[in-house]
């Protein structure tokens, strides 16, 4: 298997633009999440889904984000509209459930979005 | 929030020493990992010890649990240039995600 492939792995936009991120999970994984990675905040877990179900989007900083799973292999998460603070490394990870407890999590290479 | 805490922050070895990492968390957990990013790379998993377990061994990596100080430690042994990254522990609390500390910088001096 690939691993886990995002698209476009650098983006640079001006503010007020929609930004959408790109995710191919591994074939026959279960979970999906989307983390943020900055300096300041480390990362931060933004959603997950489960079979292509949102379980928790707690974590999603406003409205101005979105995220979804059509199938079981792609997601999308899409900023609209971006602002300089959404600057960061959007990562996306997917997993093998295991019952209770959360597994390996097997990582994509980031999307680095700068935001002008 | 909850999320484990690694120790210290940043670290600078010779190739050969052993690098030591320490990450505390704060209520119980399902089990602990640990992972490591190479410089504009996506994490990767490097090893998983489960609450009921005390030490684990990968390689040069060892890693201890101690659940009645809430703490773990990974040990890199003879350390290489290529072990230079950052190290993350992440915990999980069951439910059904990872809470991920905020990264040990580690630099392997050749």
């Amino acid at each position: 298997d690939a691993g886990v492939i995002q698209s476009p792995r650098h983006e640079v936009t001006e503010m007020g633009q929609e930004v959408t991120l790109r995710c191919k999970p591994i074939s026959g994984h279960d979970y999906l999440f989307w983390y943020r990675q900055t300096m300041m905040r480390g990362l931060e877990l933004l959603i997950y889904f489960n079979n292509n179900v949102p379980i928790d989007d707690s974590g999603m900083p406003e409205d101005r984000f979105s995220a979804k799973m059509p199938n079981a292999s792609f997601s999308t998460l899409k900023i609209q509209p971006s602002e300089p603070r959404d600057s960061a490394v959007y990562f996306c990870a997917s997993s093998f459930g295991r019952g209770v407890s959360t597994g390996e999590l097997f990582f994509g290479e980031g999307s680095r979005l700068t935001v002008l | 929030s909850q999320q484990g805490e690694e120790d210290p922050q940043a670290l600078s070895i010779q190739e050969g020493e052993n690098a030591t990492m320490n990450c505390s968390y704060k209520t119980s957990i399902n089990n602990l990992q640990w992972y490591r990013q190479n410089s504009g790379r996506g994490l990767v998993h490097l090893i998983l010890i489960r609450s009921n377990e005390r030490e684990k061994h990968s390689g040069r990596l060892r890693v201890t649990l101690d659940t009645s100080k809430k703490s773990s430690s990974l040990l890199i042994t003879a350390s290489r240039a290529a072990d230079t990254a950052s190290y993350f522990c992440a915990t999980d609390y069951g439910n059904n995600r990872l809470a991920f500390g905020k990264g040990n910088q580690v630099v392997v001096i050749p």
